[in-house]
């Protein structure tokens, strides 16, 4: 049982490319979520999704993409990467419904750094 | 989601009984108390909820006063392990799917363990 899989674990991007985060979960989990955390700051939710085909907004989403088209896949797109988005993402999920809901499961991160 | 008051760090000896609080008095009758961990750079990591009773799991205890206004995590015997930021965290049990639907991390308290 593997969990919550984030690659890739290291990314160095340009300013202007283009690149997709990606995450797995094999908990058949409905909501799958992704926080950014920048330095001394605490996690910021980006996008979340509760079920395939179902996607929304979270705190901070400007600058980012994202689609459900399967239960265990839930991928971040920067389309246009800039230094404001140098950040650890983190990618998280849970069931929906208790006692499950609330109770994240977060993969290991993927630090990403824009120059 | 009711607004929660952590202290921003806090000392505890190895071995001891490491009592972390958290003010939350504008919490709801239908609002929980989720409580997670992060190690440096690692994911967060849950460590346990309730809503009025207290509770208990092999990594914590978790106690709410009477009037829900705050809790305590307890970690029975603290080791240099339990250094991490702990996160107080009071919401809904269920996804609305209203818009930024997921948990708020605050700064959250940081737990030092002296040997």
């Amino acid at each position: 049982n593997a969990g919550v899989t984030q690659t890739p674990k290291f990314q160095v991007l340009k300013t202007g490319q283009s690149m997709t985060l990606q995450c797995a979960q094999d908990m058949n989990h409905e909501y799958m979520s992704w926080y950014r955390q920048d330095p001394g700051m605490g996690l910021r939710l980006i996008h979340y999704s509760v079920g395939a085909g179902i996607t929304d907004q979270g705190e901070v989403p400007n600058g980012y993409n994202v689609s459900r088209s399967t239960t265990e896949d839930f991928p971040l797109r920067l389309l246009s990467a800039a230094p404001s988005q140098t950040s650890v993402y983190f990618c998280a999920s849970s069931s929906i419904s208790a006692p499950g809901a609330n109770v994240l499961t977060f993969g290991a991160g993927s630090r990403l750094t824009v120059l | 989601d009711a607004k929660t008051t952590q202290p921003t760090s806090m000392d505890c000896a190895e071995g001891r009984a490491a009592n972390l609080p958290c003010n939350h008095s504008t919490i709801s009758g239908n609002e929980y108390v989720y409580w997670y961990r992060q190690i440096h750079s690692q994911g967060p990591q849950y460590i346990i909820h309730g809503l009025k009773n207290n509770e208990t799991n092999e990594m914590a205890s978790l106690i709410i006063t009477e009037d829900r206004k705050s809790s305590t995590l307890i970690l029975p015997h603290a080791t240099l392990r339990d250094t991490a930021v702990y996160y107080c965290i009071v919401r809904v049990v269920y996804y609305s799917g209203g818009g930024a639907d997921g948990l708020t991390f605050g700064k959250g308290t940081h737990l030092i363990i002296q040997p």
